[in-house]
């Protein structure tokens, strides 16, 4: 059972807007930065959003984040088939000492 | 460009140790936190462990302390995971990751 929570799966249709929830805690979500990646099947995953909502060179401004107290999303907007991933919320975790991932959520674009 | 390639992994018997190496370019390795992650086939992401940029601090997730050890030479841009007394549970795809970027991951099969 992973520390940070998201839903396995998400879906929706190309041009839709789909958010992706990360929930954690006071020891990490609600204290560190949050970080999420994209997994495209078959490769190594990508950063895709830094420090809460930073987007790093290259990622489209389609993808954006968002944090609030000890929950995190992910939002991606103008969905495309290319979108269909795994991602994954990451986060420092005090009490730990250690950086916890969420278990991943797999979007289908339909 | 960020660039990190790793290498070491393969197959190994349970109890045996193996190290994997990560080289980097396209960035001042010296300056920053590096990370191992792992990912067991079919599994999610798991953070192995962690190093500062002079070596000073550590930190490992529970399940490899006192088993891997991680090190890095500033001198040849190097990041390296030392794994010792190595589990079934330990089967997975090794990450070298820094703040922006992953290489493309090395297989590490622990079975008799």
């Amino acid at each position: 059972q992973s520390v940070l929570t998201q839903p396995p799966s998400a879906s929706g249709t190309p041009g839709q807007r789909v958010t992706i929830s990360c929930s954690g805690s006071s020891s990490n979500i609600g204290s560190n930065y949050v970080y999420w990646y994209q997994q495209l099947p078959g490769t190594a995953p990508k950063l895709l959003i830094s420090r809460n909502n930073q987007r790093p060179s290259g990622v489209p401004d389609r993808f954006s984040g968002s944090k609030s107290g000890t929950s995190a999303s992910l939002a991606i907007s103008g969905l495309r088939s290319e979108d269909e991933a795994d991602y994954y919320c990451a986060a420092w975790d005090d009490s730990l000492s250690g950086r916890v991932f969420g278990g991943g959520t797999k979007l289908t674009v339909l | 460009e960020v660039q990190l390639v790793e290498s070491g992994g393969g197959l190994v018997q349970p109890g045996g140790s193996l190290r994997l190496s990560c080289a980097a370019s396209g960035f001042t390795f010296s300056s920053y936190w590096m990370s191992w992650v792992r990912q067991a086939p079919g599994k999610g992401l798991e953070w192995v462990g962690n190093i500062k940029q002079d070596g000073s601090e550590k930190y490992y997730v529970d399940s490899v302390k006192g088993r891997f050890t991680i090190s890095r030479d500033n001198a040849k841009n190097s990041l390296y995971l030392q794994m010792n007394s190595l589990r079934a549970e330990d089967t997975a795809v090794y990450y070298c990751v820094s703040p922006d970027g992953w290489g493309q991951g090395t297989m590490v099969t622990v079975s008799s």
